[in-house]
């Protein structure tokens, strides 16, 4: 089982860039999160989704990002356009009602310059 | 709003025995009590989680108060590789919520 897969592993990008990060979860997992990491702030949720479909977007910080899961074994956490504010770890989790915990990924780690 | 408070930093020697408290005086009668590690530079990962009754599995023991206000997350012999930020969590039963991470307590575990 290879876990939950993130990519690319690190971003390196400039201001105003766009910036996709992917995820693909662990196969039959049917809930997916995205979770963004910062001395600052800690770890924290940005959105979720059940079924491929976002329930809890409320973490998301601005109307530059978003989240898309077009289907069970894919998503993506898109910005547009970047800000130096947006340097962070990004991980993405996976889970199914069979089990009690998540699953992380081991993150993609952005710089934005 | 904070619903769990844990000590920010912990120092335990190698085979020694590492405690870690939590308090979550305002915990639902429905809520569980979640513990989670991150090791520097990994994602989190799951160790444990109860309801009121005590539980152990391979990695750790978890101790739940009688009133439910407080627990302690036990490692029973700590290696170097136990080194990490230890997640205390209380959250509803259900795979579909969300995770919400207060700032845990980084555990050092020396020789």
């Amino acid at each position: 089982d290879a876990g939950v897969i993130q990519s690319p592993r690190h971003e390196v990008t400039e201001m105003g860039q766009e910036v996709t990060l992917r995820c693909k979860p662990i196969s039959g997992h049917n809930s997916l999160f995205w979770y963004r990491q910062t001395m600052m702030r800690g770890l924290e949720l940005l959105i979720y989704f059940n079924n491929n479909v976002p329930i809890d977007d409320s973490g998301m910080p601005e109307d530059r990002f978003s989240a898309k899961m077009p289907n069970a074994s894919f998503s993506t956490l898109k910005i547009q356009p970047s800000e130096p504010r947006d340097s962070a770890v990004y991980f993405c989790a996976s889970t199914t009602r069979s089990y009690n915990e998540q699953f992380f990924g081991p993150g993609t780690r952005l710089t934005v310059l | 709003d904070a619903k769990t408070t844990q000590p920010p930093s912990m120092d335990c020697a190698e085979g020694r025995a590492a405690n870690l408290p939590c308090n979550h005086s305002t915990i639902s009668g429905n809520e569980y009590v979640y513990w989670y590690r991150q090791i520097h530079s990994q994602g989190p990962q799951y160790i444990i989680h109860g309801l009121k009754n005590n539980e152990t599995n391979e990695m750790a023991s978890l101790i739940i108060t009688e009133d439910r206000k407080s627990s302690t997350l036990i490692l029973p012999h700590a290696t170097l590789r136990d080194t990490a930020v230890y997640y205390c969590i209380v959250r509803v039963d259900n795979a579909g919520n969300m995770l919400t991470f207060g700032g845990g307590t980084r555990l050092m575990v020396k020789p």
